[in-house]
């Protein structure tokens, strides 16, 4: 049981560029969302998905696209990279009748130059 | 919408207790958490109340949920260098999407 798997774990990126971080969950959760970390900012919703085929957004959707074709992969692109993008990105992970554990990756940070 | 604040800097001895402090806004508000960063890594989840609870204690950590005030409360006994990290408070705004709403973080520094 893996988790919630994130890759990459670092990526550098030059503005314009596009590129999609990966989301997998093995443990059959509902619900999965991306987070954006800002320092002094906490993390931020960036969209989130209550199960394949439904996705919506959240607080900074701006710049960043999502699908959920199957259960257990949330993948987050980057179409056109920007240096406002640069943070530590984290999915997330649950079932849809426990709001008591949501479960992290373990981040991808993200550097555009 | 919903907002969470926490202050962003506490500094205590080692052997002390540690409190760290949250506010929040949503009224409808049914689980709320406590996550630890250290420097580098991901969130830990340390604990979690829910709203029809005031109190949970689990080892060293005590939550205290004053839901009239809407205020949150993590305290950490017997507080040691390795709890040096930052802090975060977040809100289910709501249940049936999983969306958390977070505090900024606050930074736990120990001093030995």
């Amino acid at each position: 049981n893996a988790g919630v798997t994130q890759t990459p774990k670092f990526q550098v990126l030059k503005t314009g560029q596009s590129m999609t971080l990966q989301c997998a969950q093995d443990m059959n959760h509902e619900y999965m969302s991306w987070y954006r970390q800002d320092p002094g900012m906490g993390l931020r919703l960036i969209h989130y998905s209550v199960g394949a085929g439904i996705t919506d957004q959240g607080e900074v959707p701006n710049g960043y696209n999502v699908s959920r074709s199957t259960t257990e992969d949330f993948p987050l692109r980057l179409l056109s990279a920007a240096p406002s993008q640069t943070s530590v990105y984290f999915c997330a992970s649950s079932y849809s009748s426990s709001g008591n554990t949501i479960y992290f990756g373990e981040g991808s940070w993200l550097t555009v130059v | 919408g919903e907002d969470v604040e926490q202050s962003l800097f506490l500094s205590v001895r080692e052997g002390d207790s540690s409190v760290i402090n949250c506010t929040y806004t949503d009224s409808s508000s049914t689980y709320l958490y406590w996550y630890k960063q250290e420097p580098g890594a991901g969130l830990q989840l340390l604990t979690y109340i829910f709203s029809n609870m005031d109190m949970k204690q689990d080892q060293r950590l005590t939550v205290l949920l004053n839901k009239k005030d809407k205020h949150l409360s993590l305290r950490i006994a017997d507080t040691q260098t390795g709890d040096s990290a930052i802090y975060f408070c977040a809100d289910c705004a709501l249940i049936n999407t999983g969306k958390l709403i977070f505090g900024q973080g606050t930074t736990l520094q120990v001093k030995p």
